[in-house]
C-alpha cells in the first residue's frame, strides 16, 4: 500500500549547524502531514505540521517544505542543539477521523557537542 | 490534567495469554487511537475511534480488540498474544479543529510488551 517513507536512517550534525531531515510520501491524495519528535523511551511530540496547500511553514527553529511535485517533506532544524537528538518521524494523516496517521521508518538525529 | 495514561508500562506474557491494555483520557477528546511500534520503526495503527461508542479498524488490527463504553477510556485486547505482538504500544488522543488536529494529539507514554 502506499506509505510515508524517510531517505537516511541516520543523520549526524553539529551542534549550531542546521539539520534537514527528509521524507518521501507516496499517496498524492495526502492533505496533511505532521512531523513529530521522538525521545527514548518516550511517545512522540509533535513539531509541527503542513498542509497541501501550503509549501512551506515556520515554527520556531523549525522550517517544515512541502514539494507535491515530487512528494517531498523536509523539516529543516536552524542552529540544532543537543536536546534536538532524538528521532524524527514524517506522518500523513490517512483521511478526516480525527488523528488516523500513517507513520514514515524515522530518521535519527544525533548532534555532535 | 493528566493527560493520556497507559498502563501498564512494562509487561511480559506468555504466547497464548490474553491481556488488557488501559488507556484514560481526561481532556474529553473525541478521538482515541492505538499504534504500535517496533524496533526502528515508525507507528503503525491497530485501531481507532471517533467517538464513545464507535471503533474501527487501522492498518494491523490482527490479534486485537478494542472498545469504546465511555469518552475517557479505550482498552485494548489481545486475545491470545504471539511473539510478534512484543512491541511498544501507544494510545492517542486528539481533538479537530479546522486548522487540523497535529498539535492536538497526545500520545501516551507508552507500553513495553514482550511476549516469550
Amino acid at each position: 500500500g502506499e506509505s510515508v517513507g524517510l531517505h537516511l536512517p541516520t543523520l549526524s550534525v553539529q551542534e549550531g549547524d542546521n539539520s534537514i531531515i527528509n521524507c518521501a510520501y507516496s499517496n498524492s491524495a495526502s492533505d496533511y502531514f505532521i512531523w513529530y519528535k521522538q525521545e527514548s523511551g518516550k511517545g512522540p511530540q509533535f513539531i509541527i505540521d503542513i498542509r497541501s496547500n501550503m509549501d512551506k511553514r515556520q515554527g520556531q527553529r523549525v522550517t517544515v517544505l512541502l514539494n507535491k511535485t515530487v512528494k517531498h517533506l523536509s523539516l529543516q532544524i536552524a542552529a540544532t542543539q543537543p536536546g534536538d537528538s532524538a528521532v524524527y518521524f514524517c506522518a500523513e494523516n490517512l483521511g478526516n477521523a480525527g488523528n488516523m496517521l500513517t507513520f514514515g521508518g524515522g530518521t535519527r538525529l544525533m548532534v555532535k557537542p | 490534567n493528566a493527560g493520556v495514561t497507559q498502563t501498564p508500562k512494562f509487561q511480559v506474557l506468555k504466547t497464548g495469554q490474553s491481556m488488557t491494555l488501559q488507556c484514560a483520557q481526561d481532556m474529553n477528546h473525541e478521538y482515541m487511537s492505538w499504534y504500535r511500534q517496533d524496533p526502528g520503526m515508525g507507528l503503525r495503527l491497530i485501531h481507532y475511534s471517533v467517538g464513545a461508542g464507535i471503533t474501527d479498524q487501522g492498518e494491523v488490527p490482527n490479534g486485537y480488540n478494542v472498545s469504546r463504553s465511555t469518552t475517557e477510556d479505550f482498552p485494548l485486547r489481545l486475545l491470545s498474544a504471539a511473539p510478534s505482538q512484543t512491541s511498544v504500544y501507544f494510545c492517542a488522543s486528539s481533538y479537530w479543529t479546522l486548522q487540523g488536529f497535529g498539535n492536538t494529539i497526545y500520545f501516551g507514554e507508552g507500553s513495553w510488551l514482550t511476549v516469550v
